[in-house]
């Protein structure tokens, strides 16, 4: 059965650091979504991404957050200057029409920043 | 704007007994419901959703939620529980099948023999 993936499946990174976090959706997918939850809250979305550009964003994705789809296959969200609140696991989903609530979820990266 | 609240964070059942995982929505239109279900090192998986029609919806793994408008509710339930129902369930809700989800914290079950 099709899924996606998403590397790493844990990420420590100093606080100011970059980091990249990755996804390779379902190849035959569209529209790409980034979603995180920080420990105890929420499951909370931050994106959706279609046809190479951002389709909607949440008031958690600010210039701090991209997104990126550089090739085929992978679709990226990069955290330019991590801070300590950004300690989250975040999920990628994709789905094949645009229905957000027919994605399929990747099992997510849990992001730790120190 | 939409909302959900999960009421316990834990619920702990017996294998064989009844599962109770409860979910309250607010949203100021017409909601479109779901349950999502999260093993360990998985992703999140839909389990079941209510969008319009029967207001008792079946999912998957023997699982069905009734949506109660009265109540603002979305409990799901399961008759019987077995040790591989053991994981994290999320309800969700949406204004729209094309809207982003927006999601409660969750619940963890746990089954013991």
């Amino acid at each position: 059965e099709p899924e996606v993936t998403q590397t790493p499946s844990h990420q420590v990174t100093q606080m100011g650091q970059e980091v990249i976090l990755r996804c390779v959706p379902i190849s035959n997918h569209l529209y790409f979504y980034w979603y995180r939850q920080i420990l105890g809250q929420k499951v909370e979305f931050l994106v959706s991404f279609y046809n190479n550009e951002i389709s909607e964003k949440s008031e958690i994705f600010d210039d701090q957050f991209s997104v990126e789809r550089p090739d085929g296959s992978n679709f990226t969200l990069k955290i330019r200057s991590t801070k300590l609140e950004d300690s989250a696991m975040y999920f990628c989903a994709s789905s094949e029409i645009l229905e957000p609530t027919e994605a399929f979820f990747g099992q997510g990266t849990r992001l730790t920043v120190v | 704007a939409q909302s959900v609240t999960q009421l316990g964070s834990h619920v702990s059942v017996s294998e064989g007994a009844l599962v109770l995982l409860r979910c309250n929505y607010s949203s100021s239109v017409p909601p479109y419901l779901f349950w999502y279900v999260q093993y360990p090192n998985q992703g999140l998986q839909l389990l079941l959703k209510y969008t319009t029609g029967a207001t008792l919806v079946k999912g998957i793994n023997g699982f069905e939620a009734e949506f109660k408008k009265s109540e603002t509710s979305f409990h799901l339930t399961k008759p019987s529980a077995h040790m591989s129902d053991a994981a994290e369930y999320f309800c969700a809700v949406s204004i729209g099948t094309a809207s982003k989800l927006t999601f409660g914290t969750g619940t963890r079950l746990q089954v013991t023999l």
